[in-house]
């Protein structure tokens, strides 16, 4: 079955920029998106195919794919992007979700 | 406002069926622009994918789940219903009701608040 694999844990200063990695065989023709999930809350889409963001993200999400890899790139961080991140992508009509990325603002 | 509001037992006892409903408000239902969707969360862990149905009835689901699970539509009351069969331990978890953007790519773009079914004896 298709895998996606995502570091457990990154931390990033405030203001600094923070990178999330998801791998995938092939990704970057599958297209991916990624979903932030705070504590106790529902996830969130923050970025769609590959590099859209939804209506009400702000700008400083911004996500890539290259090869085998998408990256979520978080600009200026904040202490409210303190979260749990997913990537998504399809295989064989399903959706296969990574195994989450905790996001620790320092 | 889109609302997705799930409901059904937050207790079952292993081997029996899990059965949670779906219900849509403040958005187009029966849109051919929309399908909708089951992803669940176990305590502690990360998403998991259970199924998608479109509107014209088609289902997708998880390969690892694919045996047990069936969703189903109910147009009439903007429903959307998720049935696993054979529930374990493992199936403890927060279940997602999600809407998915009918595009290429699809994506998840909206989701319920969970709702959590504890499978114990």
């Amino acid at each position: 079955s298709y895998e996606l694999t995502q570091p457990p844990s990154v931390s990033v200063s405030p203001g600094q920029t923070a990178s999330i990695t998801c791998s995938g065989d092939k990704l970057g023709d599958k297209y991916a998106c990624w979903y932030q999930q705070k504590p106790g809350q529902s996830p969130v889409l923050v970025i769609y195919q590959d590099y859209n963001r939804p209506s009400g993200i702000p700008e400083r999400f911004s996500g890539s794919t290259s090869g085998n890899t998408a990256t979520l790139t978080i600009s200026g961080t904040q202490a409210m992007d303190e979260a749990d991140y997913y990537c998504q992508t399809w295989d064989s009509g399903a959706a296969v979700f990574g195994g989450g990325t905790k996001l620790t603002v320092l | 406002q889109l609302q997705l509001q799930e409901s059904g037992p937050g207790l079952i006892k292993p081997s029996e069926t899990l059965s949670l409903t779906c219900t849509v408000s403040g958005g187009s239902f029966n849109s051919p622009s929309f399908y909708w969707g089951w992803v669940r969360q176990p305590p502690g862990k990360g998403l998991e994918y259970i199924g998608t149905i479109y509107f014209t009835g088609s289902t997708y689901y998880s390969p690892s789940l694919k045996s047990r699970v069936t969703t189903s539509l109910d147009t009439s009351k903007n429903q959307v219903s998720l049935q696993l069969t054979s529930v374990t331990a493992a199936d403890t978890a927060v279940y997602f009701c999600v809407r998915g953007q009918r595009s290429h790519p699809p994506y998840f773009d909206s989701w319920g608040l969970g709702t959590l079914v504890a499978v114990s004896s």
